[in-house]
């Protein structure tokens, strides 16, 4: 069993809509979440992170922990077609501080 | 200096030969990482430098696999005699000391070994 586990997709949803998006993880040592976006042949991009349970808007993203769960959430409100891409979660242990360890991505598509 | 910088961005080899990448971190950083991705997964970890300095190697890293930051700045990640299996795009990222989780991802290395 993998340590973090997030639903491949492809995810498709219409412009406009809310993009809701998820990952597991299995080690209670994990502290630290991000969410990046990857487009196609591009490196990751990184779009949040935060450490606490709770909820962390930026913009249309809002990011969401929780830690006695272990489950962590990204929403995309008025999803737009150049959202369109990969989105990986990724955390850190706090006692392995240089290895990330990344979900296996979902892929979005955000059709007009 | 916008962000991270990786050179060659794509890479044709034969399978037995040996090839180097580089990677320039985004320069007040001291922390960098070097990532293997392979189609349809996230990244995984192999290595990361603190300055100079590397801190974790991955199991991943089999001894045919070399990362050195020798002065603190660029990075090289060197694959000797390479399989078919390394075939994989190769992505470095950076960030500050330990408590800045803002990672930076260059655009990676695609190696395609024939």
């Amino acid at each position: 069993q993998k340590e973090v586990e997030q639903d491949p997709g492809p995810l498709s949803v219409p412009e406009g809509a809310i993009v809701s998006l998820n990952c597991t993880y299995s080690n209670s040592a994990f502290q630290y979440f991000m969410w990046y976006r990857q487009y196609s042949r591009k490196g990751p991009e990184l779009l949040m992170y935060t450490y606490s349970s709770g909820n962390k808007e930026d913009g249309r993203f809002t990011a969401q922990v929780d830690k006695s769960s272990k489950y962590i959430s990204l929403f995309i409100r008025d999803s737009q077609p150049s959202d369109s891409a990969t989105y990986l979660c990724a955390m850190i242990r706090w006692d392995s501080w240089g290895k990330f360890q990344f979900g296996a991505g979902t892929q979005v598509v955000v059709t007009p | 200096d916008t962000g991270v910088s990786q050179d060659p961005r794509h890479k044709i080899t034969k399978r037995g030969q040996n090839v180097t990448f580089r990677c320039d971190p985004i320069s007040e950083h001291n922390r960098l990482y070097w990532y293997r991705q392979t189609l349809g997964q996230g990244p995984e970890f192999l290595t990361y430098f603190q300055n100079e300095a590397q801190l974790e190697k991955s199991r991943l890293l089999s001894d045919r696999f070399s990362a050195e930051r020798p002065k603190g700045s660029f990075s090289t990640l060197e694959i000797q005699r390479t399989e078919q299996g390394d075939s994989a795009m190769y992505l470095c990222a950076s960030s500050g000391d330990q408590g800045s989780t803002e990672a930076f991802f260059g655009q990676g290395t695609r190696l395609t070994v024939v």
